[in-house]
Order: structure tokens, then C-alpha cells, then sequence
């Protein structure tokens, strides 16, 4: 089954602190996996993907297919990144596109 | 990025009437859609998928009779709740993937849904 968990609902951190957000995945093919992020009053916007291995807003993640994760980082969290983050798997077919429950940024000034 | 928008932004309807929604891509062709249901403080739950020209595929729970999805062209999807009870008040966001951006879902604003 196609399976994305991420375990925290809420991450408070203060300006400047390092983050991580987790996102763990089940699936028995080649996946596909996404980060996506909303805004507050804004849709879903893709932030980082797998394939691309690029850093975006100083976040990076890299798929670790021994662990089946995906965490999301930042070095320095900046109060701007406050917002809900979504963990997301693509099977190879790419006929689902599954979502994890998300994690709530919270960056404190 | 490429653009997906989704009409109407909110309704509210009755008891037992069908209400459509539109998810349209207006700068690329989408060649699949999919159709989620997003309750307050929950996430995206994935209702369906659907191809250009073909019938959509509906996640185990999705009553398909009630939540008609035609994706008749590779600009347009449409998602109608039929005879919508209370129970189907909810948040119904759409998603479109296609020619651009490689494997990239591009997100339509979302749909409240609210029946009285």
C-alpha cells in the first residue's frame, strides 16, 4: 500500500534554529516524492522533489530509500517559513499523488 | 509556475441538489487530474484521478455515483456532488498535472463546500 506518515503535527522553533521536518514512506515501487507547502490563505505550492536534488529557500531533502524517508531541512529557520508542509508520494505510474497528514511550521521570532 | 483554477471558490447549496465544480489548467494541457477532500485541520485525502478522455479511477471508500468526475478535455475536469447532504460539506481541492514542469502537480485554490 502507498503509505506517506509525517509524525509531527506541530514544529515550534525559534528564528535562526535549525529545522527538520519528518516524512516517512511505504511503497513497494520507484517512488516519486514531493514537499509541498501552504501559505497561510494561499494554495499548495511544490517546494522541493527527489528528482531535482535542488535547494529551494534554503531547504533541502534527500531520499533515503534504506530508511523509506524524505526529511525536509533548513539550517537557519526564518519566521517568513512559517506555514503547513506536505510530504508527498507519486507511485511510478503517476496515476495517485498521495499526501501525508503535514506538519505545521511554526518559527517564533 | 503553471496555473490551475478552480470555480467557484465557495457555494453553499440544499439538501439533495448537485452542485459541479471546475478545475481548469489555463496555461497547460493536463493530461491527469486529481481530485482531493481536505476536512478542517486534515489533510489532502485523494478521492480520485482521472486521465484525459478517460474514466476516472476512485480510491477504495469514494462513492463514484455521488462524486461524478469528467475530465472531458485536457484543459477541464469537472467534479459533481450529486443530491449533497450535509456530510458533504467540506474542502475539495483539485490538482493538475501535464505537459510542463515534468512530474509537478500544480494546485487549484480549493472549493468550501457548504450544504444546508
Amino acid at each position: 500500500a502507498q503509505r506517506v506518515t509525517q509524525p509531527e503535527k506541530l514544529l515550534s522553533v525559534f528564528k535562526g534554529a535549525p529545522v527538520e521536518l519528518k516524512c516517512n514512506y511505504s511503497y513497494s515501487g520507484s517512488p516519486e516524492l514531493f514537499w509541498y507547502v501552504q501559505y497561510s490563505r494561499q494554495r499548495l505550492q511544490l517546494l522541493l522533489r527527489h528528482i531535482s536534488r535542488e535547494s529551494i529557500k534554503g531547504f533541502t531533502a534527500d531520499l533515503n530509500k534504506g530508511e523509506t524517508s524524505f526529511h525536509l531541512k533548513k539550517p537557519f529557520a526564518q519566521e517568513e517559513d512559517s506555514a503547513m508542509y506536505y510530504c508527498a508520494l507519486g507511485n511510478g505510474g503517476y496515476n495517485k499523488l498521495i499526501f501525508g497528514a503535514g506538519t505545521r511550521l511554526a518559527v517564533h521570532p | 509556475g503553471a496555473v490551475v483554477s478552480q470555480h467557484p471558490s465557495w457555494v453553499i447549496c440544499k439538501s439533495g441538489t448537485s452542485v459541479k465544480i471546475e478545475c481548469r489548467s489555463l496555461d497547460f494541457q493536463a493530461t491527469t487530474m486529481f481530485w482531493y477532500r481536505q476536512f478542517p485541520k486534515q489533510s489532502l485525502m485523494l478521492m480520485a484521478t482521472s486521465n484525459e478522455g478517460s474514466k476516472a479511477t476512485y480510491e477504495q471508500g469514494v462513492e463514484k455515483d455521488k462524486f461524478l468526475i469528467n475530465h472531458a478535455s485536457l484543459t477541464l475536469s469537472t467534479l459533481t456532488v450529486t443530491s449533497a447532504h450535509p456530510e458533504d460539506s467540506s474542502f475539495y481541492i483539485c490538482s493538475a498535472r501535464g505537459n510542463r514542469g515534468g512530474t509537478e502537480a500544480f494546485f487549484g485554490q480549493g472549493t468550501r463546500l457548504t450544504v444546508v
